[in-house]
């Protein structure tokens, strides 16, 4: 049974990049046509998609966010990462990994890790 | 960016009610509309694919309808274990979205 982790620091200061990561288990995130993404919450707020990756490396991000996002691929360690950079209070939320599976021309969110929170403070 | 206008944004219902949730889209989508349940402190669960179809391990008493820009998440016969906020996602076209969400309690 394939499961998602999200680890990484829990407190980020004002202006430096928050880093996520995001550990598959139960299967390799190289096998399947799948994407990997990563989906953020405020706090009594609701989804917002940041981005995703396929395992070939190819990338989409949401414009919002994308002159601020990395998103890469590890096949090695069974992982994919998310950079954000120059964080303000406004990028506090938790943070969501997630597994894009599809059978046609769109995209669900089948699988979700538990989720992070990341608190942008000094 | 295509938005998601969901309705109502919250419901107070009794279980064995009937809960009908819509979900607009600012422009036609097709069938690339999904639902999630998310319980207080809880990470989304897929719900219903492509607007109708069903997800294995979700209750029958979950459905789905529609397409274009109009569609409706209907929980037939409330039970108590579905007080929680529901979202519709659209993966039409990029960035995807997802509605506000409408949060359901249970009386």
């Amino acid at each position: 049974q394939v499961q998602l982790q999200e680890s990484g620091p829990g407190l980020v200061k004002p202006s430096q990049t928050l880093s996520l990561t995001c550990t598959v288990s139960g299967g390799s995130i190289g096998s399947g046509s799948y994407y990997w993404s990563w989906i953020r919450q405020p706090a009594g707020k609701g989804l917002e998609w940041i981005g995703r990756i396929y395992t070939s490396g190819s990338t989409n991000y949401n414009p919002s966010l994308k002159s601020r996002v990395t998103i890469s691929v590890d096949t090695s360690k069974n992982q994919f990462s998310l950079n954000l950079s120059s964080v303000t209070a406004a990028d506090t939320a938790v943070y969501y990994c997630a597994r894009d599976s599809g059978e046609g021309p769109y995209w669900y969110f089948d699988l979700w890790g538990r989720g992070t929170l990341v608190t942008v403070s000094s | 960016e295509i938005v998601l206008t969901q309705s109502p944004d919250f419901q107070s219902v009794t279980p064995k009610e009937k809960v009908t949730i819509t979900c607009r889209a600012s422009q036609s989508i097709g069938s690339g509309l999904h639902w999630y349940q998310q319980k207080a402190d809880q990470s989304p669960k897929l719900l219903i694919k492509y607007a109708s179809k069903s997800i294995s391990g979700v209750p029958s008493r979950f459905s789905g309808s529609g397409s274009g820009t109009d569609f409706t998440l209907t929980i037939n016969s409330l039970e108590a274990e579905d007080g929680a906020t529901y979202y519709c996602h659209q993966s039409s076209s990029l960035p995807q979205t997802f509605g506000q969400g409408t949060k359901v309690e249970i009386k």
